[in-house]
C-alpha cells in the first residue's frame, strides 16, 4: 500500500526560526504534493501544493522543495511565528481519486 | 458566511445507537468528501460524491452509510455505533472531482460512542 511518512511527529521551535517537516512517498506514480494547516478545533486547510515537475514553491514565509530523485518533499516555514503554531499534514496523490496523508506535524512556536 | 457548514459539532452517543452527521456547503462545488480522523490525528478519507454520485468508498464498515440529496449536501449516517468509531469526521468539498483540486473542509464533528 503506497504510504506517505512525515517527521517529526512534533516539532518546538523559537519565534524567528525555521521550522522544517519532511515526507517521504513510495510511489514514483504520485503527481500533486499539497501541505494542510490544522489548528485546534477547526478542519485542515490547504496551505501551499507542488508538483513534481518543480524543485521549490514559496509562498510568503512557507517553501516546499521537492526532490523527485529522493521521493521526498519538505516545509519550510521561515521567521516562524507562534501563529503558525498548528499540526501540518502532507499528502501526495495520483490520479483524481487517490490521495493519502502524512501522520500529521505538531509544531509549537516558542515566543 | 461558512462555506463548508457541519451539524452537530459535537455528538456523544451510546454503544449500538444510529446517528447522523449532516454536511452542507455554499460554494457550488461538484464534489464533496468525509474524512475521518481518529485520536492520533490521522485523517483518512472514507467516501467522496460528485454531483450526487459515490466515486470513491474506501474499506469502511457497511455500517456507514453516506447519502448525497443534492450536489450541496453529503450527509453520513451510521449504525450500530461502536466505541472504535469514535473520532473527529471532517466534511469537504472540492469544485470538481479530483484531489488535486483544493478541498475545503469543514469545521469537523467530534463522535463520542459511550
Amino acid at each position: 500500500q503506497q504510504q506517505v511518512k512525515q517527521s517529526p511527529q512534533s516539532l518546538i521551535v523559537q519565534k524567528g526560526g525555521i521550522s522544517i517537516i519532511n515526507c517521504a512517498y513510495e510511489n514514483t506514480a504520485f503527481d500533486y504534493f499539497p501541505w494542510y494547516q490544522q489548528f485546534p478545533g477547526k478542519g485542515p486547510a490547504l496551505l501551499i501544493a507542488i508538483r513534481p515537475d518543480v524543485s521549490e514553491k514559496k509562498e510568503g514565509r512557507f517553501t516546499i522543495s521537492f526532490n523527485k530523485s529522493a521521493k521526498q518533499f519538505s516545509l519550510h516555514i521561515m521567521d516562524s511565528q507562534p501563529g503558525d503554531s498548528a499540526t501540518y499534514f502532507c499528502a501526495a496523490s495520483m490520479g483524481i481519486d487517490d490521495m493519502r496523508f502524512g501522520a500529521g506535524t505538531r509544531l509549537t512556536v516558542k515566543p | 458566511d461558512t462555506a463548508v457548514s457541519q451539524t452537530p459539532k459535537y455528538l456523544v452517543t451510546q454503544m449500538g445507537n444510529d446517528k447522523s452527521i449532516k454536511c452542507e456547503q455554499n460554494l457550488g462545488h461538484d464534489t464533496m468528501y468525509w474524512y475521518k480522523q481518529d485520536s492520533k490525528k490521522f485523517l483518512k478519507i472514507m467516501f467522496s460524491y460528485n454531483n450526487k454520485e459515490l466515486i470513491i468508498n474506501e474499506t469502511v464498515p457497511n455500517r456507514f452509510s453516506p447519502k448525497s440529496p443534492d450536489k450541496a449536501h453529503l450527509n453520513l449516517h451510521i449504525n450500530s455505533l461502536e466505541l472504535g468509531d469514535s473520532a473527529v469526521y471532517f466534511c469537504a468539498s472540492s469544485t470538481r472531482r479530483g484531489f488535486n483540486n483544493e478541498q475545503f473542509f469543514g469545521p469537523g464533528t467530534r463522535l463520542t460512542v459511550l
